[in-house]
Formats: C-alpha cells, sequence, structure tokens
C-alpha cells in the first residue's frame, strides 16, 4: 500500500521556466516531508523539508508547499536549470516510526 | 570517511545463492537504514539500527533477509536464498541520530550510491 504517491513519472520543462512536481500522501499522522534529488548511479541526496506546522518552507530557487486538508505537497523549483534534470522523492514521516515512506519519483528533465 | 559507502556497487548472483551486502556509515552516525529500490518503484524501508537499540525489523520482507550492525559502525544485509524478485537497488542511509530529535535541524537521511543487486 502506497502511503506517497508520486503520480506523474517524468516532467520536461524549458530551462528558466517553473518545474512544479507533486506529491500526495494518505496518511493524516504524517507531519515531517522531504524532498530528495538522486543522479543516475549516485544515492539520493536531501534537497529541502517541511513540517507540518508550517505550510511553505523556501531555499534559494527551491520552495515546498503543503496543503495539509488535501494531504498534498508540491516542490516549486524556480528558474529550472539543465542541472536539475534528475529523479526527484518525495518522502514523509509520522513520527512514530524508524522510517520515512518515499514515493515512486518523478524525473524531470531540464531542456536548455 | 566523508560519505556513505557501499559495496559492492553491483552484484550478479545467481537464484538460490546467498549475498552480503555491506554499508559504511558517516563516521560518527549512529542511526543506520536500509531501503531497497526495486524498479518503477518508491524506496522501500527494511531495517533500521539505533545505537545499542534492538533494531526496527519491521520492513524486511521476508526470513531470508537479515542485517547485523557491529556497534555503531559498519552493517552488512544478507540475503539467502536469493530470488528474482530480490534483484533491486539497496541503499543504505545514516543519520546522527533518530530524525525525529526534537529541536535538531534535520536534514533526513545521508545515502550511499546504492548496490545494484541482480539476481538471474
Amino acid at each position: 500500500d502506497q502511503q506517497v504517491k508520486q503520480n506523474s513519472p517524468s516532467l520536461s520543462v524549458q530551462e528558466g521556466r517553473i518545474s512544479i512536481l507533486n506529491c500526495d500522501y494518505t496518511n493524516s499522522m504524517f507531519d515531517y516531508f522531504l524532498w530528495y534529488k538522486k543522479y543516475p548511479a549516485e544515492g539520493p541526496t536531501f534537497l529541502i523539508s517541511i513540517s507540518s506546522i508550517k505550510d511553505k518552507n523556501e531555499d534559494g530557487r527551491f520552495t515546498v508547499f503543503l496543503n495539509k486538508s488535501a494531504k498534498h505537497l508540491s516542490l516549486h523549483i524556480v528558474p529550472s536549470q539543465p542541472g536539475d534534470s534528475a529523479v526527484y522523492f518525495c518522502a514523509a514521516s509520522d513520527g512514530t516510526g524508524n522510517q520515512f515512506y518515499f514515493g515512486t519519483g518523478t524525473s524531470l528533465t531540464v531542456i536548455p | 570517511g566523508a560519505g556513505v559507502s557501499q559495496s559492492p556497487s553491483n552484484k550478479v548472483t545467481e537464484k538460490g545463492k546467498d549475498v552480503e551486502l555491506r554499508c559504511d556509515p558517516i563516521s560518527g552516525h549512529t542511526a543506520l537504514y536500509w531501503y531497497r529500490q526495486r524498479l518503477g518503484q518508491g524506496l522501500e524501508f527494511l531495517i533500521y539500527f539505533q545505537g545499542n537499540s534492538a533494531p526496527d525489523k519491521s520492513g524486511l520482507p521476508s526470513d531470508r533477509f537479515s542485517a547485523e550492525r557491529t556497534g555503531e559502525s559498519v552493517s552488512t544485509l544478507t540475503i539467502q536464498r536469493t530470488q528474482q524478485e530480490d534483484s533491486a537497488v539497496y541503499l543504505c542511509a545514516s543519520s546522527l541520530r533518530n530524525f525525529r530529535v526534537a529541536g535538531t535541524t534535520n536534514y533526513g537521511y545521508t545515502f550511499g550510491s546504492g548496490t545494484r543487486l541482480t539476481v538471474v
């Protein structure tokens, strides 16, 4: 049972435009969320996080938005750069266990 | 070391054989996690170690899977009698402590590059 879902397996965006990656979750107990970025043949690397007490967190070109009522979060990258081309995973935690639950990832391609 | 190191990076094994995967966490990281990613799927939690506490084995898919960790250092994940459905990238991650320690700045885990296991 996939508790964290990324329904778009891939996304292509022109360089300089905004990339929006979406993530939905089913467990209302999730209260901490992360985005990871993964290049081929490398492990995922942490990108940005948000806790449920916030609805937005910004770090440079990356902003994560959280809509708790909709159980939805999104990652905005603006402006997108070719180096942003990677697979992006969202992950969520409910604080009761020792794991994050990961989505299946969205492959972003930024076209120069 | 500077990062989480996993070996081997690739492993091809015959169905029914045992395999052992190794993870060297970042020095000083007391928490260690194993995940796997099968083709087209998200990262799947397998097992968690925290210091000398009993590991959280709740994600291990069958009794063919086991893992050990010596203190706060190296961990090995062993898969016995491998099956084709075990083919996946096995990822190890470490963190300073359980990521949910209150009041700490949390950057999640640091992952290794993974071991790509192919069972033929």
